[in-house]
């Protein structure tokens, strides 16, 4: 996966609790984001940062929450205010090129 | 709004022959263009990229197509394999003041044997 990691693979979230999802990389990127993707759909952009301690809210934003402390680590928090939650859930960082470069994502349900 | 889309949300083909995936972009100011390859419950790959001042660029068996004037996009995949079977995806760059990308549905390309 391009020295992109997510982690968990799957992670289940019961009601009104704040579940995190991590994305690191070792790509020396500078880009980072956060996609959600629904059953047969595309992916549509949570949020996004450009370089460290900066980030941007993507199409879907509300219910989630992101930090960029360090370059190599970007953070999703899918908060209680989400409550539609149940997607699968990509981070990609993306260098001087164009080319966004996927993790292999984390499945989050609600039990 | 500005969107991506696809003709086609499955096509079949046999193993060996060609596929052709399109892709259909609304917005003319789209400078670059990739199209990723996700297979079952993992994340898209990188297949091939063109920019907008390209007509058409080859890669190994994979051939993209770029016609600006009808903002139609498309992935050639010669001799088919099982391997190719996955959910094709365009994405639009729309200008290079954005760093975002648009992605389009998704066309799932089913091989048989």
């Amino acid at each position: 996966d391009g020295g992109i990691t997510q982690s968990p693979k799957y992670l289940f979230r019961k009601e009104g609790q704040n579940v995190t999802l991590s994305c690191e990389q070792n790509l020396n990127h500078d880009a980072m984001y956060w996609y959600r993707q629904d059953p047969g759909q595309g992916l549509r952009l949570i949020y996004y940062s450009q370089i460290v301690n900066d980030f941007q809210k993507g199409d879907i934003a509300e219910g989630y929450s992101v930090s960029r402390e360090k370059k190599e680590s970007f953070p999703l928090t899918v908060t209680s205010a989400q409550k539609n939650p149940t997607a699968f859930y990509l981070c990609a960082s993306k260098g001087s090129s164009n080319i966004q470069y996927f993790g292999a994502g984390t499945r989050l349900s609600v039990l | 709004g500005e969107s991506v889309g696809l003709h086609l949300p499955t096509l079949s083909v046999q193993e060996g022959d060609n596929s052709i995936i399109n892709c259909a972009y609304s917005n003319s100011a789209s400078d670059y263009f990739i199209w990723y390859k996700q297979e079952s419950g993992k994340g898209p790959q990188f297949i091939i990229d063109i920019r907008s001042n390209m007509d058409k660029r080859q890669g190994q068996r994979v051939t993209v197509l770029l016609n600006k004037t009808v903002k139609h996009l498309s992935l050639q995949i010669a001799a088919t394999q099982p391997g190719d079977s996955a959910v094709y995806f365009c994405a639009e760059n729309m200008g290079s003041n954005t760093d975002k990308l648009i992605f389009g549905t998704g066309t799932r390309l089913q091989v048989f044997p």
